[in-house]
């Protein structure tokens, strides 16, 4: 059964980075595209950012261009996100999902368990 | 970008009521829509796509329609267990945008 298992929980000082894995399994890694997603403490889902592992491209949400960067390695099925220069507002679960590869397939149909990072002086 | 408005924000139901959530696109988006689930503490969980296809596993009470800019996610008889929040997405055009959300209770 498809799985994305994410790493564990990080704390982050202001203007520090932060990455974050997503590790997948019970697919074929390159057949599918990844997305990240946020979601800040009672607040709603907010898209990130997709990259395509087979050839490594990336697409980012304007919100975080020149922020985050996303990259795989398709030796061990992981997907990274970094997000540099934190702010408290980046303070939220990251997840990632995998979607289709289709234009008309682009929702997401399996979740990674979320990473919270927290970002605190 | 295409914003995704959902309404209403939260509402209280019963027990066996019928539920409607609406969502709508600034612009027009085919039927490039779905609906998610999240329960409290959890992850979201796909319930619908392509505006009216239901996930597999999904029950049956869910149904969901609509195209262009007007969607809608109705439960057709309220569970205890259906207490979430529910999200609509667009996914015709980076870069993909949620509605706001839904949150629904119990009475």
């Amino acid at each position: 059964q498809v799985q994305l298992v994410q790493s564990g929980a990080e704390v982050k000082k202001p203007g520090a980075s932060v990455k974050v894995s997503c590790k997948a399994s019970g697919y074929t890694f390159t057949n599918y595209y990844m997305h990240w997603v946020r979601q800040a403490p009672g607040q709603g889902l907010e898209w990130m950012g997709i990259i395509n592992p087979s050839g490594g491209s990336t697409s980012y949400a304007q919100k975080f261009q020149g922020r985050v960067t996303m990259t795989r390695d398709t030796s061990t099925s992981t997907v990274y996100m970094e997000l540099s220069s934190l702010r408290s507002e980046d303070t939220a679960v990251y997840y990632c999902a995998s979607s289709g590869v289709n234009g008309d397939r682009l929702y997401f149909d399996h979740w990674g368990q979320g990473t919270l990072v927290t970002v605190s002086s | 970008d295409i914003q995704m408005t959902q309404s209403p924000s939260s509402l209280s139901a019963s027990v066996g009521d019928r539920v409607t959530i609406t969502c709508r696109a600034s612009q027009g988006i085919s039927n490039y829509l779905a609906w998610y689930q999240q329960k409290p503490g959890k992850v979201p969980k796909l319930l619908i796509y392509a505006a009216s296809t239901l996930q597999s596993g999904v029950p049956s009470r869910f149904s969901g329609s609509g195209s262009g800019t007007d969607f809608t996610l109705t439960i057709s008889s309220l569970q205890s267990e259906d207490v979430a929040t529910y999200y609509c997405q667009r996914y015709n055009s980076a870069p993909l945008t949620f509605g706001g959300g839904t949150k629904v209770e119990i009475k």
